[in-house]
């Protein structure tokens, strides 16, 4: 299976630039997703391959990368946006998840 | 609007099954497969498997089979997964997924306890 890494969890304050990346254990071309969790609340998706915008989602939010290294940005980060953010491949079988990445506002 | 609404929590023996649905609306129900995923604080997010409502082909992880078997109803815009030989490791929430162009829209989820 393709393991997807991510860094457990990264503190930022309001206003600055956070990026949360997400290497993949084998190419996985540009089928990169992100998704957003809140606690008690389902994934929502941000980012769909690699690095296009899902519908409703703040131009804030912006994804970059191919193959095996992936990043998602936000600038500026708000409060709103303490979640754990997951990526997500769909290029290799069976679909794999990255362990999530805890964004907290100091 | 699209809207995924999942049944109700579940409290099961182990060794039972548990059989829980997904019902669409705000599109074409046969126009796009539904996934359905495995959230535990063990294992985080896991792929279980996808089924296509149009032509009720199926595939899943190879982790999960065996485990789910998954379904969909036209005539009710229905999916739905059955759990069966469910044990603690069967804990967890799980959620279905409508494919657009990743996983665009997911249920609330469905939380299954294991507990004698």
């Amino acid at each position: 299976d393709t393991v997807l890494t991510q860094s457990p969890a990264l503190a930022v304050s309001p206003g600055e630039r956070v990026s949360i990346s997400c290497r993949a254990s084998e190419g996985v071309n540009s089928y990169m997703h992100w998704y957003q969790q809140k606690p008690g609340q389902q994934p929502k998706l941000l980012i769909y391959k690699a690095s296009n915008l899902a519908s409703g989602v703040p131009a804030r939010f912006s994804g970059s990368g191919s193959g095996t290294d992936f990043t998602l940005t936000i600038d500026p980060v708000e409060a709103d946006d303490t979640a754990t953010y997951f990526c997500q491949q769909s290029w290799n079988d069976p679909r794999t998840f990255g362990g999530g990445t805890k964004l907290e506002l100091k | 609007e699209v809207k995924l609404q999942q049944s109700g929590d579940e409290l099961v023996r182990p060794g039972a099954s548990v059989k829980m649905s997904c019902k669409a609306s705000g599109y074409t129900f046969t126009d796009y497969a539904m996934h359905w995923v495995k959230q535990s604080p063990g294992q985080g997010l896991e792929w279980i498997g996808t089924i296509i409502p149009l032509i009720d082909t199926t595939s899943y992880n190879q982790k999960f089979k065996g485990k789910a078997t998954l379904t969909a109803d036209k005539s009710s815009n229905t999916a739905y997964m059955e759990l069966s030989r469910l044990t603690s490791e069967d804990s967890a929430v799980y959620y279905c997924a409508m494919e657009g162009y990743a996983l665009d829209y997911w249920g609330q989820g469905v939380m299954v306890t294991v507990s004698s």
